[in-house]
């Protein structure tokens, strides 16, 4: 089955400084990636996904790239604010399986003011 | 947005008892959802897709006999944590997708923190 990897499991950076997570997958027939942000005790949110027909998304302060030969993707936080400490998941959706959705073990990202 | 209601939020029961716990889509109608389990400080695991008016397929390692899954409606799952121990005591957490496609994104429930004592 699909196997998620994720890296670094605890980033601490300054703020304005940019910040990057890198996660692996194993599935080739994986095609969509998610990227969710789950604060404490709450519920994960989407941030921001990146479909296999495309190479790099942004959305203002956030940006993912997808390099689906070398089956690794990335996510990109430029500007960063103390509101963006949180935990960060990466995801890969398979169409096989029932369209299960698989997690990265998690990067838990901290920004000092 | 899509929304996803999960209930209860939290729970805590003793050891033997069994829990109920109530997954449902707001304003979409859901033939699939997603039952995970995240241990403190850890990741979303996927314990098991509910599929309305079907049984519901397990991960690896999850027994269907502890937790029973009911697809009843369209709009509804539920997850029934049987002979519950201390072990299970975890943040259980439901999601659907308000399209069904691998590449719509999951909106979550709120999560059901379930403490066995």
């Amino acid at each position: 089955g699909e196997n998620v990897e994720q890296h670094p499991s605890t980033l601490s950076v300054q703020e304005g400084d940019s910040a990057v997570i890198k996660c692996t997958y194993s599935d080739s027939a994986s095609n969509y990636f998610p990227w969710y942000k789950q604060e404490l005790g709450k519920r994960p949110q989407l941030i921001i996904d990146i479909r296999s027909n495309v190479g790099e998304k942004k959305d203002q302060r956030i940006a993912v790239t997808l390099n689906k030969t070398a089956k690794h993707f990335s996510l990109h936080i430029t500007e960063t604010q103390p509101e963006d400490s949180a935990v960060y998941f990466c995801a890969a959706s398979i169409l096989t399986g029932g369209f299960k959705t698989i997690f990265g073990a998690g990067t838990r990202l901290f920004v000092k003011a | 947005g899509a929304v996803v209601s999960q209930h209860p939020s939290w729970v805590i029961c003793k050891s033997g008892t069994s829990v109920k716990i109530e997954c449902r889509s707001l304003d979409f109608q859901a033939t699939t959802m997603f039952w995970y389990r995240q241990f403190p400080k850890q990741s979303l695991m996927l314990m098991a897709t509910s599929n309305e008016g079907s049984k519901a397929t397990y991960e690896q390692g999850v027994e269907k006999d502890k937790f029973l899954i009911n697809h009843a409606s369209l709009t509804l799952s539920t997850l029934t944590v049987t002979s519950a121990h201390p072990e299970d005591s975890s943040f259980y957490i439901c999601s659907a997708r308000r399209e069904e496609r691998y590449n719509s994104p999951l909106h979550f429930g709120n999560g059901t923190r379930l403490t066995v004592t």
